[in-house]
Parts: structure tokens; sequence; C-alpha cells
């Protein structure tokens, strides 16, 4: 058990609709990441926070967002969900912004129909 | 660029050695990573080297770093079933801590 923790761990959903996915980081850890994994894209990184503050940018959709909250817990909400948007999406945490492994929590499978 | 570079299939009996590489473009990544991902589950960290070492060991797992050729291997002795898996290489890109994957390596051992 990496201590991140990730719900739901499946969604089903239709296109057009928005969901949102909730990450627990590790206690302790102030930085959180959000991955997006599918079959022909590999594993992207999404968006990185610190701290409560947005701090690396990757390959996020506009349709895409995500916060950290004072209790370091973060959200990514997903909006005018698209067939293509069907992946596993990972939180993963770590201490500090740099110079430490990354923990991965379960992840979420999201389904588009 | 980001870049990193893995061979998809790796097939090996059980009771070999495995050895799976990576290849890396960002000679400034600070730490190397491998993390496993068995089916349906999340990304294992197994193992990483700082990029100031050539070689780090733990039980079967031993990890290689060539900085030249920016080439990362990851050798299981004595590989299990259980070790069947994909196993992912990744770099650290920036000071921020994201880390970059290749495409993930699928190990498959046979008995």
């Amino acid at each position: 058990d990496s201590g991140v923790t990730q719900t739901p761990k499946h969604l089903i959903t239709a296109t057009g609709q928005r969901v949102t996915l909730r990450c627990s980081p590790r206690s302790g850890d102030l930085s959180v990441y959000w991955y997006q994994q599918s079959l022909d894209q590999g594993l992207q990184f999404l968006i990185q926070y610190y701290n409560g503050e947005e701090r690396a940018k990757g390959n996020i959709l506009e349709r895409f967002s995500a916060q950290q909250f004072p209790d370091l817990h973060s959200e990514l909400n997903l909006s005018s969900l698209e067939l293509g948007d069907s992946a596993l999406y990972f939180c993963a945490s770590s201490p500090r912004q740099g110079g430490s492994p990354l923990h991965f929590g379960n992840g979420t499978r999201l389904t588009v129909t | 660029g980001e870049d990193v570079e893995q061979s998809l299939f790796l097939s090996v009996r059980e009771g070999d050695s495995s050895v799976i590489n990576c290849t890396y473009t960002d000679s400034s990544s600070t730490y190397l990573y491998w993390y496993k991902q068995e089916p349906g589950a999340g990304l294992q960290l197994l193992t990483y080297i700082f990029s100031n070492m050539d070689m780090k060991q733990d039980q079967r797992l031993t990890v290689l770093l060539n900085k030249k050729d920016k080439h990362l291997s990851l050798r299981i002795a004595d590989t299990q079933t259980g070790d069947s898996a994909i196993y992912f290489c990744a770099e650290t890109f920036d000071q921020g801590g994201k880390l970059i994957f290749g495409q993930g390596t699928e190990l498959s051992v046979k008995p």
C-alpha cells in the first residue's frame, strides 16, 4: 500500500458529462501529481500541485482542471467528456517538489460511453 | 526534449535473469526510477538510482546506469512468475519533481 488513496476506483459516464476524481496524498507529502494512462499514449503527465499551488503543467486539455485544497487532497475535474478521455487516471504524491520518488495510488478507471 | 525509450516485450524462463533496458534523453536528470505495474494495479516503486551512481543493488534487483550513453538497465535475478508485469523506466525532467515515463516493458515469465 503506497498510502495514496484515489476514489472512485471505477467511473462510467456518458459523453458530454463532467466528473471529479479525488486523491488523498501520503501523510506529510506536499506535492500531488496527476497522470493519465491510455493504451495509445502511455503514461502522460497532466499537472502538479505543491502545497496548494500549481507547479507544473503537462499535456492537460483545457477541458480538464485540478486543484489542491488546504488539507492537501486534490481533485481532477474532467468536463465535456469524449470517448477518447477513457483511461486510467493516476495520482501520485511526494514530500516536496523534487529529489524524491513519486508514490502512486491505484488509479481511477474512467470509461466514457 | 523529454523522451524515454524502452523495448515493449521481454519473455524469459523462470529462474533465468531478466534484463530490461531503457534510454533517456535528459542528461541533467538527477534520479532515474523503475516502477512495476501488475494487471489492474497502480505503479509500484521498485528502486531508483541517483545520477552520480553507476550501480545499485537491492536483493534480486540490480540497476546499472551508463550516463555517457544515457542508458539504464534493470536486472532481475532468479526471475519468478510473480515478476510478470509491466516495468516502467522514468526520469526526473526538471527540479519540480515530475517524472517522464517510458512506454513500459511487458515481462512475461514462463514456467
